[in-house]
């Protein structure tokens, strides 16, 4: 099995940009997580879902965040407009219940 | 209070030494534990589950007690290829809660 896999690795955008995260979870994983991790606040749970249906969002900062799960193996982490604090590494992990994360290599986000 | 704490380090030992890091959490209707490892500029990656009864992988020996809602992992004959972040992690039947991790840095 190849992972999870994320794209791009990299990100350098301009304040008020949309910025789209993208990921794909291993084949038969029920569950994607999205986390966002920084030096001050450590790994945040943004959003998680189980079988494409979003669960728990209360970790997504505001409404300029929104994520989907259009199938089993694609998910997407969007940002409109972009902003300065913004930056930070984004994760993907999938799982299946009760099992450990599996992560992706991370988006590295930065917002200018 | 944060769900899960732990001392943020960091750790910095020669090596072969022992180290041990602790974790403790809040909610006692937790069911599942694990220790992670994250290399800088790298993501997460398990290293082992913990279990009620401890368990150990080589070197590392990971402890539960539930009564107290603490955890630990210790290292034995530190190595420099040792030196991360170690993230203490608790979880519900899925979501998982990751401490802020506990950095260690071994020197020769």
């Amino acid at each position: 099995d190849a992972g999870v896999i994320q794209s791009p690795r990299h990100e350098v955008t301009e304040m008020g940009q949309e910025v789209t995260l993208r990921c794909k979870p291993i084949s038969g994983h029920n569950s994607l997580f999205w986390y966002r991790q920084t030096m001050m606040r450590g790994l945040e749970l943004l959003i998680y879902f189980n079988n494409n249906v979003p669960i728990d969002d209360s970790g997504m900062p505001e409404d300029r965040f929104s994520a989907k799960m259009p199938n089993a193996s694609f998910s997407t982490l969007k940002i409109q407009p972009s902003e300065p604090r913004d930056s930070a590494v984004y994760f993907c992990a999938s799982n299946n219940p009760q099992e450990h994360y599996t992560f992706g290599s991370g988006t590295r986000l930065t917002v200018v | 209070r944060k769900e899960v704490e732990q001392d943020p380090g960091p750790f910095n030992v020669p090596e072969g030494a022992t180290v041990a890091f602790n974790c403790t959490y809040s909610n006692s209707a937790s069911q599942s534990f694990f220790w992670y490892r994250q290399d800088c500029r790298k993501e997460p990656k398990l290293l082992m589950s913990v279990y009620s009864s401890g368990n150990e992988d080589g070197r590392f020996t990971a402890q539960l007690n539930r009564a107290s809602q603490y955890i630990s992992l210790l290292i034995r004959d530190s190595k420099l290829s040792d030196s991360a972040t170690y993230l203490c992690v608790v979880g519900g039947y899925n979501k998982l809660i990751f401490g802020a991790g506990t950095r260690l840095a071994v020197h020769p």
